[in-house]
This record gives C-alpha cells, structure tokens and sequence, in this order.
C-alpha cells in the first residue's frame, strides 16, 4: 500500500534554530498538507498546497513557517526561528485527485525545541 | 467553522467487550475520516466515511450526514486496540477538522 514517508522522525533543536521538516507525499497524489499536534492535544491544520502554491493556510501559520515542492516529489516544511511552542509533533498529508480514499498520513515527525 | 465533538473523552474496557464511539459534526461534509493514534503516535486510517456503513474486521463505521453525526463500533475489543480515536471531517480536498478524540484503554 502507497506510504507517505517523513524524515525525521524526531528532531531536536535549539530555540531559535531553522529546521526544514521532509516529507514525500505518495507519487500521483496531488493536494499535500501540513498539519501539527501539540503533546496531549487534538491536530490542527496548518496549511494546504495544491499546484504549486498555498491553497489555504491556518492563523498558525505565519511568517516563521513556510513550505516548498522544490522537486516534485519532496514537500517540505521550513520553521524559521524555533521557539518553545513549536514542540510537537507534526504530520504530512496528501491526496490524490479523486477523494475516494480521504488523507493518506505520514508517521509524523516529532520537534524537540529547547 | 465547523465544530466536531467525539463522546465519550474517555474508555475503559474489558479486553473482548464492544464499544460504539460517537463524532457529531456541526455543518455538511464531503469528508469524514476516523483514525486511530497509535502509542507511537501514528495516525493510522481506520475509515474514509462521509456517508453510509463499511466494515473492516471487528471495525465498522456508519455515517448518517443529514443528522450530522457518525458512529465508530469496534468489537472484541483487543489491547492493541489501546490509543487514542480521532473523528476529522472537511470538505472533498480541504482541510480536515479533527475532534479532540477518545482515548480507549482496552485491560487483558
């Protein structure tokens, strides 16, 4: 069965570091998500990205993050500045063009900021 | 935007006992999806569900979208059924909404 794979899975950081979250959505698939969940708490969407540009993104989502298909087969997650808050686990998503099956999730990366 | 509640928070079983897990939802959807979250954290699709009834082994899963509310049943509850449910709903290829989920406990 077709996986969605993230690397790593799990990263610690220092606050304030950059760190870039990878994930390679399954290969026909075409919308691709990020989304997080903080220890102990329900997931939350972050963003949305289909055809090469942000379709929707959350208030979460602001000017630290950012997201990249910089191969065609890569979906990246970039955190700029790290803080304290930014520690939990976040997962990738993606689906394909007809919504048959829903979201297919990867196994998530856990951040560590310290 | 959308609310989804999941009742109840919390399950304790006996391992072999059913259990019916409930998401109530507050506007129309194309998508629901029920996951179960693993002890390692993994979010493993149970059921890609936005109406009607499907089954996979002890698990089965009913939608009724014009009362807005969907029903996960698991039967002969195992311990590796343990973690924790999420009910997400959204539209076809937007972003889902997850409930804040049900921990089950399943006791050998």
């Amino acid at each position: 069965e077709p996986e969605v794979t993230q690397t790593p899975s799990h990263q610690v950081t220092q606050m304030g570091q950059e760190v870039i979250l990878r994930c390679v959505p399954i290969s026909n698939h075409l919308y691709f998500y990020w989304y997080r969940q903080i220890l102990g708490q329900k997931v939350e969407f972050l963003v949305s990205f289909y055809n090469n540009e942000i379709s929707e993104k959350s208030e979460i989502f602001d000017d630290q993050f950012s997201v990249e298909r910089p191969d065609g087969s890569n979906f990246t997650l970039k955190i700029r500045s790290t803080k304290l808050e930014d520690s939990a686990m976040y997962f990738c998503a993606s689906m394909g063009r007809r919504a048959n099956y829903g979201y297919t999730f990867g196994s998530g990366t856990r951040l560590t900021v310290v | 935007g959308i609310q989804v509640e999941q009742s109840p928070p919390d399950l304790i079983l006996q391992e072999g006992a059913n259990s019916t897990l409930r998401c109530n939802f507050s506007d129309s959807v194309n998508n629901l999806q029920w996951f179960h979250q693993n002890p390692w954290g993994q979010l493993i699709n149970l059921f890609y569900i936005p109406s009607g009834t499907k089954q996979n082994g002890r698990l089965s899963a009913t939608t009724v979208a014009t009362e807005r509310y969907s029903l996960l049943y698991i039967s002969s509850s195992q311990t590796t059924d343990s973690g924790v449910y999420f009910c997400a709903v959204g539209s076809n290829t937007g972003k889902l909404i997850f409930g804040q989920g049900t921990t089950l406990q399943v006791k050998p």
